[in-house]
């Protein structure tokens, strides 16, 4: 089946240490992107990549890295700058940039800081 | 960054009922307009991409229109079933098709009682 695999499905993280969350796409999407969500708030832009090697800030990329080295592939590091790290992580793909085209999604990875 | 209010935040409903949803945002730098649905322990799907003032789309039961110019978009759900309970978000694109993000809305959780 084609899709977005997230992993892990939950994520238990000590103050000071960096995590990263798995991001896999078998669509063949070329653009990626990481989402925040928050209690009460909407979906919140991390980081996007439109291309392989290549990646853009979003709305609320600090103390978040990504790397994109594969068309596949697009993990997000949550580190130890991050204040308020304890969130759900959705990541995206769509064909194209999201214009007219819809964004495909994964389940989700729910961080816990403890 | 486009604010989009979305309403109700939620709506309780029987078997049967008729309901719809608002979605605003503001009416310039604009490129398109998402509609999700997002189901508990799911992934957010997409119902709906819509670019032109007055764009009306249908899936089924569910509808969707658009108005550009004062910045709007509905979202009808007719004959409500049980397995329509889900957070509808949208997501007005802002800036152009190839460079915009798409800003997403808290959502409206909808609740349909069998």
């Amino acid at each position: 089946d084609g899709g977005i695999t997230q992993s892990p499905k939950y994520l238990f993280r000590k103050e000071g240490q960096n995590v990263t969350l798995s991001c896999e796409q078998n669509l063949n999407h070329d653009a990626m992107y990481w989402y925040r969500q928050d209690p009460g708030q909407g979906l919140r832009l991390i980081y996007y990549s439109q291309i392989v090697n290549d990646f853009q800030k979003g709305d609320i990329a600090e103390g978040y890295s990504v790397s994109r080295e594969k068309k596949e592939s697009f993990p997000l590091t949550v580190t130890s700058a991050q204040k308020n790290p304890t969130a759900f992580y959705l990541c995206a793909s769509s064909q194209g940039w999201t214009g007219s085209t819809e964004a495909f999604f994964g389940q989700g990875t729910r961080l816990t800081v403890v | 960054i486009l604010n989009v209010e979305q309403s109700p935040q939620s709506l309780h409903v029987q078997e049967g009922d008729s309901t719809n949803f608002t979605c605003s945002f503001p009416s310039s730098n604009f490129y398109a307009l998402h509609w999700y649905r997002w189901e508990t322990a799911k992934s957010p799907e997409a119902l709906f991409v819509m670019t032109l003032n007055g764009d009306e789309k249908k899936k089924g039961r569910i509808s969707a229109t658009l108005n550009t110019k004062e910045g709007y978009s509905y979202l009808y759900i007719k004959g409500s079933q049980p397995e329509d309970s889900a957070t509808y978000l949208c997501a007005p694109g802002e800036g152009s098709s190839n460079t915009g993000k798409l800003i997403f809305g808290q959502g409206t959780t909808l609740q349909v009682k069998p």
